[in-house]
C-alpha cells in the first residue's frame, strides 16, 4: 500500500463552521505533513509531525489545529476560517532519517470557505 | 537560505518533441533535489530525485534530470513528450535538517497535437 488517503475530497464550509480534514497512510511512515496550495501556486508547508509529535509549525493561524492521533492518522481541525483560506489542502508522508527522503502525497481536499 | 527557481511559468511543446524544464537552486552544500508532477486537482507525484552520486538520474515515465553543480541547475528532460505529460511540474529542494521541502513556483506544461 503506497497511498495516502485524504477525506473528504471536497468541502464547502461557512466561516462559523467547524470541520476536520483527515489523512491516513499505511506505509509505516513516521513523518506526516500538511501543505496548503492556492491555485497556480506551489504547495506551502503548514505543519510537520515526526513520530506523532509536532515538529514544525510554519506560523499557521490558530484557526488551523493539527492532530496526530497515531502513526497512521493525521487530522486538520478547522474553525472560524476566512474566505482566503480556500485552497487545496494536501497531506503527505515520508520516512524520516532514511535515504529515501521523498514525499508521498494524497490527492488533497479542495476547501471552499464561504 | 535554500531556494529553487523555475524560470518558465509555462511551456508548450508538440507531442513527440523533446522537453527540457529548467530549475536552478540556491544551496550551500550538496542539495537533495526533486522533481514532482501534479495533474489538475491532484496531489504531487515524485518523478525523480538526486542525493549524491551519478549526476544523471532516471525517473518514472521516461523522465531524467541532470545535476550540474557548476550551474546550480537540475533540469528535467524527456526525449519524446506524450499528451498525458501535460501537467504542472515542480522542482524542489529539501531544507537542511530535513522535513521541509521547498518548492519552486512550478512550470505548467502544455502539449499540442
Amino acid at each position: 500500500d503506497t497511498e495516502v488517503t485524504q477525506t473528504p475530497k471536497h468541502l464547502v464550509m461557512g466561516m462559523t463552521n467547524k470541520k476536520s480534514l483527515k489523512c491516513e497512510q499505511h506505509m509505516g511512515h513516521r513523518a506526516m505533513y500538511w501543505y496548503k496550495q492556492k491555485a497556480k501556486k506551489p504547495p506551502e508547508l503548514m505543519f510537520v509531525y515526526s513520530y506523532e509529535k509536532l515538529s514544525i509549525n510554519e506560523s499557521v493561524p490558530s484557526r488551523f489545529s493539527p492532530e496526530c492521533p497515531n502513526s497512521s492518522l493525521l487530522n486538520l481541525h478547522l474553525h472560524a476560517l476566512q474566505p482566503e483560506d480556500s485552497a487545496l489542502y494536501l497531506c503527505a508522508s515520508s520516512q524520516p532519517g532514511s535515504s529515501n527522503e521523498k514525499l508521498f502525497f494524497g490527492s488533497g481536499t479542495q476547501l471552499s470557505v464561504l | 537560505a535554500q531556494s529553487v527557481t523555475q524560470p518558465d511559468i509555462h511551456i508548450t511543446v508538440s507531442e513527440g518533441a523533446s522537453l527540457e524544464l529548467r530549475c536552478n537552486y540556491s544551496y550551500g552544500a550538496t542539495p537533495y533535489l526533486f522533481w514532482y508532477v501534479q495533474s489538475p486537482g491532484q496531489g504531487l507525484q515524485l518523478l525523480l530525485k538526486y542525493f549524491s552520486g551519478d549526476t544523471l538520474v532516471q525517473g518514472i515515465k521516461g523522465f531524467e534530470a541532470e545535476f550540474k553543480r557548476s550551474q546550480s541547475s537540475f533540469n528535467l528532460r524527456k526525449p519524446s513528450v506524450h499528451w498525458s505529460d501535460a501537467a504542472e511540474y515542480f522542482c524542489a529542494v529539501l531544507h537542511t535538517g530535513g522535513f521541509k521541502t521547498i518548492f519552486g513556483a512550478g512550470t505548467r506544461l502544455f502539449v499540442k497535437a
